[in-house]
């Protein structure tokens, strides 16, 4: 069965940290997604990537960057944290580029931003 | 600009009535929609993938439909239960046979005892 893990489910973090949030995929997908979610706004793409060491920039990008060195792990990297970070971000990740294959999503993690 | 739109925004109903969520979405060359499930504080779920060339998929008591020319996809929920409690998402592929989807803002959906 499709398996994609977030590393925490619960996060605290102060304003001005370095925060990293992993995910991890057991499908061989090819593409993975970090998204935020926050009430009234529905899902905004921040980062995806189609391959591994490759990047691309969703919506909402800045005050984020992202690192995939393995086709399994894609990392959102907050590199300093603000209060207007607190959300709930989910991973997904998806098999190939023809648009015609279903997106899998981990539990998420709830970041607070002190 | 793909838009998804998803009506209505909540529903309160009580047990056993059958429901119709519905979702729209403004460019029809998609290659499939996929319809997801969250609860509180969770990640989404799928629950029914519809490619492009179906026009319905079922699962349980579940059953997605799918009319590309008129930009429109219902989920119709059947003899509903308060486990269904929750909100439901739609996506489509933001243009033509792109892998990144667009997100409806989701129907929350409470069905009482």
């Amino acid at each position: 069965d499709v398996k994609v893990t977030q590393s925490s489910r619960y996060l605290v973090k102060r304003t001005g940290e370095k925060v990293f949030l992993e995910c991890v995929q057991d499908m061989d997908h090819e593409n993975m997604f970090w998204y935020r979610q926050d009430p009234g706004l529905g899902l905004r793409l921040i980062y995806f990537s189609y391959d591994v060491k490759m990047k691309e920039k969703g919506d909402i990008p800045e005050g984020y960057s992202v690192s995939r060195e393995k086709k399994e792990r894609f990392s959102l990297i907050l590199e300093s944290a603000s209060t207007n970070q607190t959300s709930m971000y989910l991973c997904a990740s998806s098999l190939g580029f023809r648009g015609n294959q279903p997106q899998h999503f981990g539990d998420g993690t709830r970041l607070s931003i002190l | 600009k793909q838009e998804v739109t998803q009506i209505p925004a909540a529903l309160s109903v009580p047990e056993g009535e059958n429901l119709v969520l519905n979702c729209s979405f403004t460019d029809s060359a998609i290659y499939n929609l996929q319809w997801f499930r969250q609860d509180p504080g969770k990640g989404l779920t799928s629950l029914l993938l519809i490619q492009s060339s179906q026009r319905e998929q079922t699962s349980g008591r579940l059953n997605a439909s799918l009319d590309k020319s008129s930009g429109r996809s219902t989920l119709y929920i059947a003899a509903s239960q308060p486990g269904d409690s929750a909100t439901y998402l739609c996506a489509v592929p933001r243009s033509g046979g792109s892998y990144i989807p667009t997100f409806g803002r989701g129907t929350s959906l409470i069905v009482h005892p």
